[in-house]
């Protein structure tokens, strides 16, 4: 069974901090996907990375993919309240199934 | 999320009842996953399904559970004799193709008691 860790599991901050939390696997995936979820609904894609060493920017969000397709992190500029949330990521487990981390729950203070 | 619709989005169930939950997958989309959410965890993949087919069913437990996408008409989880252990968050995504990323709906909360 593939597994896909998490860290850390929580995390708070004040506005205008930087963060970075990460995901991380003894397996290699084809793909990885990040997603955001807040309370009472389902998560939203953020963004997917497909080649080793890709780093791909949203606003102030960068993601990157490690080199071996194994693990990956986000990192957040000047975080803002509206970025809390719980922040998952996912790997695609070669066509068969999406593997989710458990999660960082994220709370940005103003 | 708006494209991938959850229905009901709260379902009480008693013990031994049977608890049936449906998922409309976003327009042009043919696969349809089932996840499970336990409060303050991740998701739990639980079956992968194509219209008429079930591809993946390693997640889901082998009693009480089953899961359908007929040709015509919404997926349906179905837990029969319900316990309280299978209170969660059941939550659908689709995808227009296998190994694209999913698009999740807004979940439906069952609660037994």
């Amino acid at each position: 069974t593939q597994l896909l860790e998490q860290s850390p599991q929580f995390l708070s901050i004040q506005e205008g901090e930087n963060l970075t939390v990460y995901c991380n696997s003894s397996s290699v995936f084809s793909s990885l996907q990040w997603y955001r979820q807040e309370p009472g609904e389902g998560p939203v894609l953020l963004v997917t990375v497909v080649t080793g060493g890709e780093v791909k920017k949203l606003k102030r969000l960068t993601f990157q993919f490690g080199d071996a397709r194994k693990d990956s992190s986000l990192h957040i500029t000047a975080a803002q309240p509206g970025d809390t949330g719980l922040y998952l990521c996912a790997g695609d487990n070669y066509g068969q199934n999406f593997v989710f981390g458990p999660g960082t729950r994220l709370s940005v203070l103003p | 999320n708006a494209g991938v619709m959850q229905n009901p989005r709260h379902l009480v169930r008693r013990r031994g009842q049977e608890a049936r939950l449906r998922c409309s997958p976003m327009k042009g989309h043919s696969h349809v996953y089932w996840y499970r959410q336990l409060p303050e965890e991740g998701l739990k993949f639980m079956v992968y399904l194509q219209k008429e087919n079930i591809i993946d069913e390693s997640g889901m437990p082998k009693e009480r559970f089953s899961a359908e996408f007929p040709k015509e008409g919404p997926s349906i989880l179905r837990i029969q004799q319900v316990v309280r252990g299978d209170s969660a968050a059941y939550f659908c995504a689709s995808s227009p193709a296998d190994r694209l990323p999913l698009h999740f709906g807004n979940g439906t909360r069952l609660t037994v008691t």
